[in-house]
């Protein structure tokens, strides 16, 4: 399979608790989005990367919020003291792009419960 | 402000058409997509369009009025497997998506 891939797909978790979720991107993807998407709404941006360099992170994300890219292949997105309102899907979305108009190719989530 | 709207629900016939509307107020703009979205899945893309005028793929097709800041989606001998939110995102002039809540769309037989 050469899509994006996401890891874990669920996480169950206690507030206060750290997690890290990772991503994968198609191989030749230049581009790697972080999105979150809470239920009934379009998906947030949260951070993007080309190749390794972290270009642009939302204002929204707190410094709880971290995303690392080495080597400008697979991502990791960690937050830390998780809080109730953290609880949504995390998607990972990739894309190559020479002029900023490329198709988004997304990954199937991981889903956050923060109990 | 950027603002993506769209309906919330909608319903339809399966075998029937349907429209899904979405207008836009963004800084600048650099093409449009569209995005299907299964209960639970990622998001799929269905279209992109950057010029005025109707894309058509297959079953689907998707509209764009620049200058209204207007474009909509079309699903033709619509299918239950059709039941789905459907996403709106435009790219502003800073490049970035701005996405709308999507609509959903509910197929009954």
């Amino acid at each position: 399979d050469t899509g994006v891939s996401q890891n874990p797909r669920h996480k169950i978790t206690k507030r206060g608790q750290n997690v890290t979720f990772r991503c994968d991107p198609i191989s030749e993807h230049n581009r790697l989005y972080w999105y979150r998407q809470t239920l009934g709404q379009g998906p947030e941006f949260l951070t993007y990367f080309q190749n390794e360099a972290q270009l642009e992170k939302s204002r929204l994300l707190s410094d709880r919020f971290s995303a690392e890219r080495p080597k400008g292949s697979f991502s990791t997105l960690e937050i830390q003291r998780t809080e109730q309102g953290d609880s949504a899907m995390y998607l990972c979305a990739s894309s190559f792009q020479r002029d900023f108009t490329g198709e988004l190719f997304f990954g199937e989530g991981s889903r956050l419960t923060v109990l | 402000g950027q603002n993506i709207d769209q309906p919330t629900e909608m319903t339809a016939t399966e075998g029937a058409i349907v429209q899904i509307n979405c207008t836009y107020q963004t800084s600048g703009f650099n093409g449009l997509f569209w995005y299907q979205q299964h209960a639970g899945e990622a998001p799929t893309f269905l279209s992109y369009n950057v010029l005025d005028g109707l894309e058509e793929k297959g079953r689907f097709s998707s509209f764009l009025s620049r200058s209204k800041g207007y474009s909509y989606l079309l699903l033709k001998e619509l299918q239950m497997k059709d039941s789905a939110s459907y996403l709106c995102a435009v790219i502003d002039s800073n490049y970035q998506l701005i996405w709308g809540a999507g609509t959903k769309l509910i197929i009954k037989p």
